[in-house]
């Protein structure tokens, strides 16, 4: 069964900490996509990354980067240097072609709670 | 650039209540679904549609009915509203839910928060 489990609840770290969110995935598909989203206290998804099964390459943008490890099936997230403005809660997803047929369907974990304090 | 349209923000409604949720996207695209977010619980999937006509049930459809009579409309109705559904509804968009998702992504909507008292 397809399933998204990120472990942190919530997370409290001091501005300009190193901060990783944690992602394990289960997934019997060769072919998924994962996920990061940030829901900000205004409510809104913003999308973060993307990465396909098949690069596991990790990404770095700014302050944020992603490592990939298909061995033991996670996605974590880091984000270097916190600040306060990246309070938020933090989404992993999985999309897979089994789920509903469409690859468009995304399977959330259930969020982790980052608050960054000054 | 409006992107994916979410009416109501708030709404309230009494057990037994029927109601639908508005969502509407101007990007042409053909995949559309709805989510329900609760407390701890993340998202899930209640319905999705990779199209006009074509619409499929997700993870949690029950209590829920929808339909795509354009590429632009996906509705999700309420029929009898249930204390249970008193939930954050996001809707969302790609232009296609259907092979290789390399260059293109999800598109949500603002949310609509739901109260059925």
């Amino acid at each position: 069964a397809q399933k998204v489990t990120q472990a942190q609840t919530e997370i409290s770290v001091v501005e300009k900490e190193d901060v990783t969110l944690d992602c394990v995935y289960e997934t019997r598909d060769t072919t998924y996509y994962l996920f990061w989203y940030k829901q900000p206290p205004s409510g809104e998804l913003v999308f973060l990354i993307r990465r396909n099964s098949f690069d596991e390459q990790n990404e770095i943008s700014g302050r944020y980067s992603w490592n990939f490890q298909k061995s033991t099936s996670s996605f974590n997230f880091t984000i270097t240097a916190s600040q306060v403005v990246d309070s938020a809660v933090y989404f992993c997803a999985l999309s897979e072609k089994d789920y509903g047929g469409s690859q468009g369907n995304l399977i959330f974990g259930k969020g982790t709670k980052l608050s960054v304090k000054p | 650039n409006a992107g994916v349209t979410q009416t109501p923000k708030f709404q309230v409604l009494k057990t037994g209540q029927s109601m639908t949720l508005q969502c509407a996207q101007d990007m042409n695209h053909e995949y559309m679904s709805w989510y329900r977010q609760d407390p701890g619980m993340g998202l899930r999937l209640i319905h999705y549609s990779v199209g006009a006509g074509i619409t499929d049930q997700g993870e949690v459809p029950n209590g829920y009915n929808v339909s795509r009579s354009t590429t632009e409309d996906f509705p999700l109705r309420l029929l009898s509203a249930a204390p249970s559904q008193t939930s954050v509804y996001f809707c969302a968009s790609s232009y296609s839910g259907r092979g290789p998702l390399e260059w293109e992504k999800l598109f949500f909507g603002s949310g609509t928060q739901l109260s059925v008292l």
